[in-house]
């Protein structure tokens, strides 16, 4: 089965720093997103990017996807304490079905 | 901006018995989901709902589980018998249409703890 599966686990930056966050997965998608989620809180969707796209930009958000690599990117730029967040990549199949296959995700801290 | 909502944000059953979560989709949205997401670990699809149906259900859901949408706006899960392993939070979601490349809105979640 795909999975989305991220890395780090764990990304600890100061404010104003960059954070990157990678995600893999396994089989042909549709499109590939990218979910924050607060603690004891909801999913909230920050940006998808469709298998035939390679870099998307929304705010301090950019993603990339590599279809060859089976591979996406999430940069932060200039990070808030604001971020502190879970990350998570969720991958949408190219077959009829719409469930999303989410990552384990990547917990991001930072710090003021 | 229009949003998912859950109720309730937690909730307590003794296991063996039913339990209903519920969700109010976004109200233009034509397709909808259930999610889960044990302590520590994925958020696990379950089940989506597409004019009046099951579209796609995970091997999680099983014969315990079943959706419904009683109304035009509520969405339900409900669990028949409730075991330990049900523990975790019950994220409902909606999109707006079968189209590829729409994003999923995501409710806050019940907490469902099962003692």
């Amino acid at each position: 089965s795909q999975q989305g599966e991220e890395d780090p686990q764990a990304l600890s930056i100061q404010e104003g720093e960059n954070a990157t966050m990678n995600c893999s997965y396994k089989t042909s998608i549709n499109n590939l997103q990218w979910y924050r989620q607060n603690s004891g809180r909801g999913l909230v969707h920050l940006i998808l990017i469709r298998s035939n796209e390679r870099e998307k930009h929304s705010g301090r958000l950019r993603v990339t996807l590599d279809t060859s690599k089976k591979s996406s990117s999430l940069l932060i730029t200039a990070s808030r304490a604001a971020d502190t967040a879970s990350y998570f990549c969720a991958t949408a199949s190219n077959q009829a079905g719409t469930a999303l296959i989410f990552g384990k995700g990547t917990t991001l801290s930072v710090s003021s | 901006e229009p949003e998912v909502t859950q109720t309730p944000s937690h909730q307590v059953t003794q296991m063996g018995q039913e339990v209903i979560l519920r969700c109010v989709p976004i109200s233009n949205h034509l397709y909808f989901y259930w999610y889960r997401q044990i302590l520590g670990q994925k958020v696990e699809f379950l089940v989506s709902f597409y004019n009046n149906e099951i579209s796609e259900k995970s091997e999680i859901f099983d014969d315990q589980f079943s959706v419904e949408r009683p109304d035009g706006s509520n969405f339900t899960l409900k669990i028949r018998s409730t075991k330990l392993e049900d523990s975790a939070m019950y994220f409902c979601a909606s999109r707006v249409d079968r189209l590829a490349n729409q994003p999923q809105h995501f409710g806050d979640g019940t907490r469902l703890s099962i003692l």
